[in-house]
């Protein structure tokens, strides 16, 4: 079964911990995606990587950055966490190419709700 | 003006019912549509993928695509209440692939 794992299901962090979010998919799969879910606003995407070592902005990248050192894992990196980014994170992930089975269809992770005081 | 629209709702419907959830976009480029379900708690997973126009149907489930309104539809049959949960469109042109677009989703109550 097609798996996507977050280590961390809930986090409560201080105003200016840095804080690691880490991701871990057993598929293969090429792609890999952090986005951020908020009432009102749907799913944002922060950051991408179609491949190891590369990564790609997303529509608010501001306030954090990625890693991806192996295909099967993505962290998510709040260098300096604000009260702003109290959140929940979702990570997924997807294959390459096109079609119902490719970079369209997003298997995602069961998330990592994210408080900052 | 956000490239997609949805309702957040709450719906809130008998089971037994037929449900309709819809999404607007704007940008014509979509080609790919696909509804995701998510349950409290847990992550979104695909319910639907449509390609282009028209319509598919799975089960008590269809979606249904009007590329020249910039209208998707999902309908549910004979809704359960174990259909409770947020419903999320998602749509992606056939460039720049990794772009999936959601909407906000609609929450969607099944009462027994």
């Amino acid at each position: 079964d097609v798996k996507v794992t977050q280590s961390s299901r809930y986090l409560v962090k201080r105003t200016g911990e840095k804080v690691f979010l880490e991701c871990v998919q057993d598929m293969d799969h090429e792609n890999m995606f952090w986005y951020r879910q908020d009432p009102g606003l749907g799913l944002r995407l922060i950051y991408f990587s179609y491949d190891v070592k590369m990564k790609e902005k997303g529509d608010i990248p501001e306030g954090y950055s990625v890693s991806r050192e192996k295909k099967e894992r993505f962290s998510l990196i709040l260098e300096s966490a604000s009260t702003n980014q109290t959140s929940m994170y979702l990570c997924a992930s997807s294959l390459s190419g096109q079609g119902p089975s490719g970079a369209n269809v997003l298997t995602f992770g069961a998330g990592s709700r994210l408080t900052v005081l | 003006q956000k490239e997609v629209e949805q309702d957040p709702g709450p719906l809130s419907v008998p089971e037994g019912a037929i449900v309709s959830l819809n999404c607007t976009y704007s940008n014509s480029a979509f080609q790919y549509f696909m509804w995701y379900r998510q349950y409290s708690r847990k992550g979104p997973e695909l319910l639907m993928y449509t390609y282009s126009s028209g319509n598919k149907e799975d089960g008590r489930f269809t979606a249904q695509v009007d590329k020249s309104s910039k209208y998707i539809s999902l309908f549910i049959r004979d809704s359960q209440p174990s259909d409770s949960a947020t419903y999320l469109c998602a749509m992606s042109a056939n460039t720049g692939g990794f772009k999936t677009i959601f909407g906000a989703g609609t929450r969607l109550f099944v009462k027994a």
